[in-house]
């Protein structure tokens, strides 16, 4: 069962335009989201997070929005940069239950054009 | 120390042999997991340590596979009499117990193909 679901496989963008990824989850649990980067033949890269308690977290070009009620979360790009060309991976954890371990959903392919 | 480290990167065996991975994770990191991706896929979760005590296994991990942390320090993932669909990525992540928001950082990898 995917409990974490990254229903958009792909992603275009312009360079300088806003790049948003979506997430969705299904168990009312999860209580920390992340989101990490991956090039290929690399592993997994950190790259922002959210606790339930909050709605939104801003670092610099990237901002996660978390809406509990309808579990979902999105990652924003702003603006978006040929750098950011990566697999993006949602990830969600139960802190309270499961000891740090993290679901991931199937990633989103980021390509940023020129 | 720069991150958690992985050997080898890449695993070419032959079915039905074993191999044996080894994680270092991030020195003062006392969590340290482990995760397997296939293609299209994301990571997915097989085992937890905890120091040097195996807290948690995923149903993926079969009988063939075992994982050791001794010491508490680096970790090893074995998989005995190999079969072509073990061939993915194999990832080691380490953490902080505390605070409780502490990310995971993830090593390279280690790239295993059976054939």
């Amino acid at each position: 069962d995917q409990q974490v679901k990254q229903n958009s496989p792909s992603l275009s963008v312009q360079e300088g335009r806003i790049s948003i990824l979506n997430c969705d989850y299904t168990n009312s649990m999860f209580d920390y989201f992340l989101w990490y980067k991956k090039y290929p033949a690399e592993g997994p890269t950190f790259l922002i997070s959210i606790s339930s308690i909050k709605d939104k977290n801003e670092d610099g070009r990237f901002t996660v929005f978390l809406n509990k009620s309808a579990k979902h979360l999105s990652l924003h790009i702003v603006p978006s940069q040929p750098g950011d060309s990566a697999v993006y991976f949602c990830a969600a954890s139960d802190r309270g239950s499961t000891l740090g371990r993290l679901y991931f959903g199937r990633g989103t392919q980021l390509t940023v054009w020129p | 120390d720069t991150g958690v480290s992985q050997n080898p990167r890449h695993k070419i065996t032959k079915r039905g042999q074993n191999v044996t991975f080894r994680c270092d994770p991030i020195s003062e990191h006392n969590r340290l997991y482990w995760y397997r991706q296939t293609l299209g896929q994301g990571p997915e979760f097989l085992t937890y340590f905890q120091n040097e005590a195996q807290l948690e296994k995923s149903r993926l991990l079969s009988d063939r596979f075992s994982a050791e942390r001794p010491k508490g320090s680096f970790s090893t993932l074995e998989i005995q009499r190999t079969e072509q669909g073990d061939s993915a990525m194999y990832l080691c992540a380490s953490s902080l117990e505390r605070p409780l928001n502490t990310e995971a950082f993830f090593g390279q990898g280690t790239r295993l193909t059976v054939v």
